[in-house]
């Protein structure tokens, strides 16, 4: 069966500080990967997707940046984080079609 | 851009009654529109897949229905129970943007005993 995670689940960082969240999917193969964010009282905002290792596409301009290392692999990244990154973090993965996604656990980030 | 709207932003209800959402999204190049169920402390778990126009699909007391055409869906409860307290989202995907997956804002349900 397929499995996602995603670490780590919490984090305290101070502002200017480097981010690396990193997702993995287990049990499937060339699957569809994203990163949300919900920042505080919203729902999810869709900051990066990837249908393939190497092809990210991006949402919203923003700090962040995204990586697909591997095919089950994807890391959402900083240099220098703001405040204003602060939120949920949520990967999921979906096999593409008409399939429905799966999420991860989630990252609670907060930056000081 | 994209837009996905859901409709109210939050609703009370007591126990037992009955309740429906709204969510629109663009009605040009449909290719799904999927509905989650986020509970406090979980991850968002899919509740239905849909693809058809005119597509209904019922899940225990859940239902759902399609209408691509005009660009909305409807996500009911019947007898709202405690355990329904959740937030619900939709999302869109369009057939010309493959694998981009769009959330809406939002539903919260909160049901009083």
């Amino acid at each position: 069966s397929q499995t996602i995670h995603q670490w780590p689940a919490t984090l305290v960082q101070p502002v200017g500080s480097p981010l690396s969240l990193e997702c993995t999917v287990e049990g499937t193969s060339n699957p569809n990967l994203y990163w949300y964010r919900q920042a505080a009282g919203r729902g999810l905002q869709l900051l990066f997707y990837s249908v393939g290792i190497g092809q990210i596409s991006s949402e919203v301009p923003q700090n962040l940046s995204a990586s697909r290392p591997q095919d089950r692999q994807f890391i959402l990244s900083s240099k220098k984080l703001l405040l204003s990154d602060s939120g949920f973090y949520l990967c999921a993965w979906s096999d593409g079609g008409n399939t429905e996604a799966f999420f991860g656990q989630g990252t609670r980030l907060t930056v000081v | 851009i994209l837009n996905v709207e859901q409709s109210p932003q939050s609703l009370h209800v007591q126990e037992g009654d009955s309740t429906n959402f709204t969510c629109s999204f663009p009605s040009s190049n449909f290719y799904a529109l999927h509905w989650y169920r986020w509970e406090t402390a979980k991850s968002p778990e899919a509740l239905f897949v849909m693809t058809l126009n005119g597509d209904e699909k019922k899940k225990g007391r859940i239902s759902a229905t399609l209408n691509t055409k005009e660009g909305y869906s409807y996500l009911y409860i019947k007898g709202s129970q405690p355990e329904d307290s959740a937030t619900y989202l939709c999302a869109f995907k369009r057939g010309t943007s493959y694998g981009k997956l769009t959330f809406g804002q939002g539903t919260i349900l909160t049901v009083h005993p």
